[in-house]
């Protein structure tokens, strides 16, 4: 059973920058995984920033941005704000029509 | 603008079915893959089940593979998840979620509201 890990939860200054990264228990991300990334504030629906590795979301400020940095995708924030602080999930295509979520990252802003 | 209005949910035996629904609008609704995600209290968020745009395959998590069954109307734009043989265990929130583009692995742009899903004696 392959697992898609993110790191529990990180933490960022207001106006720094922030990478937040998304591996898989076994192997390599890459573009075949067609790597996504969602925020969500606790009792609202995901929003999303990310698809298709790299490219953002109707609406999404440039200040985020996805990528593959090393052997895992990666999303990065820049010039970080208060209301940027959420959970952050990743999740990858398997192949198949199967996508499984990573755990989440709670980002914290201070 | 594209909306997505999630309905259905409520609370549940064990061992009960119920049916979600998922009405959606402005975006020619058989040009994409929908699914399903849930989010258990407190948890994480957890993908579910896909369909194509045609409707014509389908998939699931192996969570619920044998017990849901996903499908759409195109012609009423309305994506639906059958939910049979419930367990606690499936109590969570559920939202449909829009394919990003026409292709199907791009992964998910627009979301539902989310339903609440109960199950409990």
């Amino acid at each position: 059973q392959t697992v898609v890990t993110q790191e529990p939860s990180f933490s960022v200054s207001p106006g720094g920058t922030v990478t937040l990264t998304c591996g898989l228990s076994s192997g390599s991300v890459s573009t075949s995984y067609y790597p996504s990334w969602y925020q969500q504030t606790p009792g609202q629906a995901p929003r999303t920033l990310i698809y298709s590795t790299n490219t953002r979301s109707s609406g999404v400020p440039d200040r985020f941005s996805g990528s593959i940095l090393g052997n895992k995708a990666a999303l990065t924030i820049t010039g970080a704000q208060a209301d940027d602080e959420s959970d952050y999930y990743c999740v990858l295509y398997m192949g198949n029509g199967i996508w499984v979520f990573g755990g989440g990252t709670k980002l914290t802003v201070l | 603008e594209v909306q997505l209005l999630d309905s259905g949910g409520g609370l549940v035996q064990p061992g009960g079915s119920l049916r979600l629904s998922c009405a959606a609008s402005g975006f020619t609704f058989s040009n994409y893959a929908m699914n399903w995600v849930r989010q258990a209290p407190g948890k994480g968020l957890e993908w579910v089940s896909a369909i194509s745009g045609s409707g014509g395959s389908t998939y699931y998590a192996d969570s619920v593979k044998g017990r849901f069954t996903i499908s759409r109307d195109n012609s009423k734009n309305t994506l639906y998840l059958q939910m049979n043989s419930l367990r606690v265990e499936d109590t969570a929130v559920y939202y449909c979620a829009k394919g990003a583009t026409t292709r199907p692995r791009e992964g998910f742009d627009y979301w539902g509201q989310g339903t609440l899903v109960t199950v409990s004696s």
